[in-house]
């Protein structure tokens, strides 16, 4: 079965500091994998998406993250963050462009000025 | 990418009611999903809603209690029926506009039963 694993439910940084979201995910066969963010009282958005090629994707406001297969993660990154950041941040995956998204539990961002 | 409407944004309901949330995008999308967030938790799909014939359900939900209808490839709607306290959530409708394009949600629908 398909899963999805967040470690940090909750990260706490001062702005400029550099932040790194882990996720893992479980599935033998090839994936989608996105990570998207929602700001307090919006809607999901996509932060940016995995589909093939270049592991090393970049998304939207500076973020980007890293595909490695031999690990089963998609990393979250952004080397120095802003107050404007707080979110929370939910790793998918999907099976197929089409499919159903399979979400992490999601990683609640706190940052300070 | 797609605008997606959702109504109501919220509703306050009675135990052992339905309401039906719709979901309106502004062009022809290929898949339309609905999700379920309760409260402090991540998204579970519940369903793909399919054009012209019943909707595809995940494991732990069923029709009766969640009817989806897609009568064409810009709308959909889920019912939420017999509510109870459990079913306090919020409700997301999500689409996939055309092959290998990632999906976008709605702004999703608050629902509170008393």
């Amino acid at each position: 079965a398909q899963s999805v694993s967040q470690h940090n439910h909750h990260v706490i940084l001062s702005e400029a500091a550099s932040l790194e979201l882990g996720c893992n995910y479980s599935y033998g066969g090839t994936v989608n994998l996105f990570w998207y963010v929602q700001y307090p009282g919006q809607h999901l958005q996509l932060l940016l998406k995995y589909f093939s090629g270049d592991p090393l994707v970049k998304g939207i406001k500076g973020f980007e993250a890293e595909f490695i297969k031999s690990k089963f993660s998609f990393n979250l990154r952004k080397p120095s963050v802003q107050w404007s950041d707080t979110a929370e941040y939910f790793c998918a995956l999907s099976s197929g462009g089409y499919n159903k998204l399979i979400f992490g539990a999601g990683t609640r961002l706190a940052v300070h000025p | 990418s797609a605008v997606i409407s959702q109504k109501p944004s919220r509703d306050i309901c009675q135990r052992g009611t339905s309401l039906t949330i719709q979901c309106q995008v502004d062009s022809q999308v290929t898949m339309m999903f609905w999700y379920r967030q309760q409260p402090g938790q991540s998204l579970t799909l519940i369903a793909t809603a399919n054009q012209g014939s019943e909707a595809t359900y995940e494991s732990g939900f069923v029709i009766d209690k969640f009817p989806i209808s897609r009568p064409n490839l810009t709308f959909s709607t889920l019912t939420v029926s017999n509510m109870s306290p459990e079913d306090s959530s919020i409700y997301l409708c999500s689409v996939v506009e055309s092959s290998n394009q990632p999906q976008h949600f709605g702004d999703g629908t608050r629902l509170s039963i008393l």
